[in-house]
């Protein structure tokens, strides 16, 4: 079946650098998304990546994907204290409904 | 422009009750979803509509049904609450099947505690 994992948490001081990583089991996904949770708040579009593409920046934002792998990243660059949230990954499955990651909890120290 | 609204924000309910979390949307949103969030398995969809009339089974449809009347509104419900529905539950509409121009649209969400 269909599965997306992610790690729980991840702990960086401001200015530096965040990855979060990802894997996901279907490869006849299109897209892969990453998603944005700040406190009490529902999820937002952070930005997506579509199958065929290796890479994408946008602004401090860089997703990469590694299709043979199925995984996939998010790269925060200079990482600030409101990039603090949980992030989600999902991919649009079979049934073009998406399929959540566990979430990664980004902390940033100040 | 509200986007989507979920009312109540909180609930409490006891083993056996029922209840109604209402979902309304204003953009016009063929599509709409119920998910719950549970801590260390993400978002799980539970059912969601294609549009109004219509409703299908998401990955863990058990113990609640769903109801679209209306195209901007979802209705979720809990006819007898058990302590393992204690969830955030999270309604999310978009324009058609999700993709990315289609991105979903989430509300804030409702924290729901059955004891």
């Amino acid at each position: 079946g269909e599965d997306v994992e992610q790690s729980l948490f991840l702990s960086v001081r401001e200015g530096d650098s965040s990855v979060i990583n990802c894997t996901y089991t279907d490869s006849s996904s299109t897209y892969l998304y990453w998603y944005k949770q700040e406190p009490g708040a529902g999820l937002q579009l952070l930005t997506y990546i579509f199958s065929n593409m290796d890479m994408k920046q946008d602004q401090r934002l860089t997703v990469l994907l590694n299709k043979k792998d199925k995984h996939l990243s998010l790269r925060i660059a200079d990482t600030q204290t409101g990039d603090s949230a949980i992030y989600f990954c999902a991919e649009s499955g079979a049934t073009n409904k998406l399929i959540f990651g566990t979430g990664t909890l980004l902390a940033v120290q100040p | 422009n509200a986007g989507v609204t979920q009312t109540p924000k909180f609930r409490v309910l006891k083993t056996g009750q029922s209840m109604t979390l209402l979902c309304a949307q204003d953009m016009n949103h063929e599509y709409m979803y119920w998910y719950r969030q549970d801590p260390g398995m993400g978002l799980r969809l539970i059912h969601y509509s294609v549009g109004e009339g219509t409703t299908a089974k998401g990955e863990v449809p058990d113990g609640y049904n769903v109801s679209r009347l209306k195209k901007q509104n979802f209705l979720l419900g809990l006819e007898s609450a058990a302590p393992s529905q204690t969830s955030v539950y999270f309604c999310a509409s978009s324009h058609t099947g999700s993709s990315y121009n289609s991105p979903l649209h989430f509300g804030n969400g409702t924290r729901l505690t059955v004891t």
